[in-house]
């Protein structure tokens, strides 16, 4: 079956941009979560979702950063006025719940220049 | 706050040696993974430890957990060049909703 996937994979914007980056998770799964990634590092926690309620946003580095999932299965995490900072892979994982096994798309590569 | 530290950070070993990679972790957690990163690609599962003396093998590679001790570990037997990537262990917390992650090993088989 189809696994998790995310679009676009390659994104450049400019600074102070704004940008949209879609996830889909796999059918069916009850939780999605987003990672950022830098260059070198290992993902970090931005956000979760079960179903459409976004239960922790803990890990978005600032307001700049807006994650929603309104129907329960394609998230969208938006991030206004973008900055050098900003630029890393964020990656989208699903499971089939809170205590499964986690499943990671391709990611997004974010550059921003 | 839980901590995930793996070493060593980077590895260069030659074909049909053995090595380990170890990960130590903060505080007690439910389950470990261990995962592999090619370069520009996303994270591949490779295993899920779940309890004290939990041990997995597929192929070359070989994951333990010590839950008393925190401390996993990857062992490479034999390597060949088709493992070079950049592995993760992460862990998680029940009670919590994330997965913490380590710096990575990126390792570098000489054929």
């Amino acid at each position: 079956g189809a696994g998790v996937s995310q679009s676009p994979r390659y994104k450049v914007a400019k600074r102070g941009q704004d940008v949209a980056l879609r996830c889909d998770p796999i059918s069916g799964h009850v939780s999605l979560f987003w990672y950022q990634q830098a260059l070198g590092q290992g993902p970090e926690f931005l956000t979760y979702f079960q179903n459409e309620a976004q239960l922790d946003k803990s890990g978005l580095p600032s307001d700049r950063f807006f994650a929603e999932r309104p129907e329960g299965s394609v998230s969208t995490l938006k991030i206004q006025r973008t900055q050098q900072e900003d630029s890393a892979v964020y990656l989208c994982a699903s499971s089939l719940d809170i205590s499964s096994e986690q499943y990671f798309g391709p990611g997004t590569r974010l550059t921003v220049t | 706050e839980l901590k995930v530290e793996q070493n060593p950070l980077f590895l260069s070993m030659q074909e049909g040696k053995n090595y380990t990679i170890y990960c130590n972790y903060s505080t007690t957690s439910d389950r470990l993974y261990w995962y592999r990163q090619d370069p520009g690609k996303s994270l591949e599962s490779l295993f899920v430890l779940l309890s004290n003396g939990a041990v997995k093998q597929e192929g070359r590679l070989m994951a333990s957990l010590d839950t008393k001790a925190r401390l996993s570990t990857l062992h490479i037997t034999a390597a060949v060049h088709d493992l070079s990537a950049t592995y993760f262990c992460a862990v998680d917390i029940r009670r919590d909703d994330k997965i913490i992650f380590g710096k990575g090993t990126r390792l570098h088989i000489l054929p």
